[in-house]
């Protein structure tokens, strides 16, 4: 599966959007791009995934860009339950594939 | 909303005994795993299960650990001999199969080995 990169923290305000980057220069054509968080040593919880097209559901918004090497997942109005640690992950879609986690990014939202 | 349980939720040991982790996945999911977070690092994958026999492996899943689905609810993981480097959350997930892939993980259960 390919290398993300992403901040190893990010500070936001309750209220506003939190924009998460995400970078992922060597992924393949049949990957897709996948976002977990993890809430202080609870087990990950899935938020989106993506290929190509933008997506959004009841948790998140996810912008690939077109070459498909970046991306951002977007929380429109961060609470402070927001506050966990963002995982990017890029992988196959395969029944068993597995999950390759990262640092990944820290997100503190802030009253 | 259905959920993945585990059980116990913390386990305390001494070094060399063995232990039993439990896991309930979601019911109708064909997918299953283990993964482990040692205190302050990274989540790591274990192993996959599906089809009663397992998927994939990393090269922390040795001799010394072994998994089970012993019936048609459970999802176990044994680890023999427990070292204290066994100390850690582990974390029992599922995913639906049948072209969704979204791994759903239980609160997991915290080792410790002492």
């Amino acid at each position: 599966d390919a290398k993300t990169t992403q901040p190893p923290s990010m500070d936001c305000a309750e209220g506003r959007a939190a924009n998460l980057p995400c970078n992922h220069s060597t992924i393949s054509g049949n990957e897709y791009v996948y976002w977990y968080r993890q809430i202080h040593s609870q087990g990950p919880q899935y938020i989106i995934h993506g290929l190509k097209n933008n997506e959004t559901n009841e948790m998140a918004s996810l912008i690939i860009t077109e070459d498909r090497k970046s991306s951002t997942l977007i929380l429109p109005h961060a609470t402070l339950r927001d506050t966990a640690v963002y995982y990017c992950i890029v992988r196959a879609l395969r029944g068993y594939s597995t999950l390759t986690f990262g640092k990944g990014t820290m997100l503190l939202v802030s009253p | 909303e259905p959920e993945v349980t585990q059980t116990p939720s913390h386990q305390v040991t001494q070094m060399g005994q063995e232990v039993i982790l439990r896991c309930v996945p979601i019911s109708n999911h064909l997918y299953f795993y283990w993964y482990r977070q040692i205190l302050g690092q990274k989540v790591e994958f274990l192993v996959s299960f599906y089809n009663n026999e397992i998927s994939e492996k990393s090269e922390i899943f040795d001799d010394q650990f072994s998994v089970e689905r012993p019936d048609g609810s459970n999802f176990t993981l044994k680890i023999r001999s427990t070292k204290l480097e066994d100390s850690a959350m582990y974390f029992c997930a599922s995913n639906p199969g049948q072209g969704l892939y979204e791994q759903y993980f239980g609160p997991g259960t915290r080792l410790t080995v002492t």
